[in-house]
């Protein structure tokens, strides 16, 4: 597509529910980003992949926290048992390579957990 | 540890101003220097540095990095009440994974 697409743009939901965050990156781009950001904060690492597979999860927070990219495309970030420290807004970004190129960031997913 | 640290926090300016931005940056194994503009949600894409010393401009805004001393600088000229937003400095540094400052909160009053 012509740019990152992030879906839902905002989602609602009760504490211990399970959630799941999908971006879909540019067209062609290998690597992709999982951050998330809190008021006030610049964005905060969770994960990212170099094609399908996870090259560093050093950020996702705990083990309630889990994402895929099984085609090396669209990315679903995945969240159990949602607390409401979970409430943030979710950014992922693609670039074209790892690293040495700009990535460019969806519009994000507000998270706000009840 | 890897870091990036900007100043300031936040400024507030009146239009027509020029405003310097600055990014200090702590990492192993330097690639690239990144500079965002936030609004809403999502940071826009700015500047790529990777060279110390060349000058990168858009519009009234440019940048540049100065790989000796680690730092960058992101200049505002003629500033505009469109240009309030967060203004993020990233590194990809260390794991290829982006490492951001915390941003400085811009505020152009007309």
């Amino acid at each position: 597509g012509a740019g990152v697409s992030q879906t839902p743009s905002n989602k609602v939901t009760e504490k211990g529910k399970y959630v799941e965050l999908r971006c879909d990156p540019i067209s062609g781009h290998t690597a992709l980003y999982w951050y998330r950001q809190s008021l006030g904060q610049g964005p905060e690492f969770l994960i990212y992949f170099q094609g399908t597979g996870a090259a560093d999860d050093s950020g996702l927070p705990n083990d309630r926290f889990f994402a895929v990219r099984p085609e090396g495309s669209v990315s679903t970030l995945k969240i159990q048992r949602t607390e409401r420290g979970d409430s943030a807004v979710y950014l992922c970004a693609s670039s074209a390579t790892v690293g040495g190129s700009e990535a460019f960031f969806g519009q994000g997913t507000r998270l706000t957990v009840v | 540890e890897d870091k990036v640290v900007q100043s300031p926090l936040s400024l507030v300016v009146h239009e027509g101003d020029t405003v310097t931005l600055n990014c200090s940056y702590e990492v192993t194994n330097f690639r690239s220097l990144l500079w965002y503009k936030q609004e809403k949600k999502a940071p826009t894409f700015l500047f790529m540095l990777t060279s110390s010393g060349i000058e990168k401009k858009s519009g009234r805004l440019s940048s540049i990095l100065d790989k000796k001393e680690l730092f960058s600088i992101l200049n505002i000229t003629a500033t505009q009440t469109g240009d309030s937003a967060v203004y993020l400095c990233a590194d990809a540094g260390n794991n290829r994974k982006l490492i951001w400052g915390l941003g400085t909160s811009l505020a152009v009053n007309p």
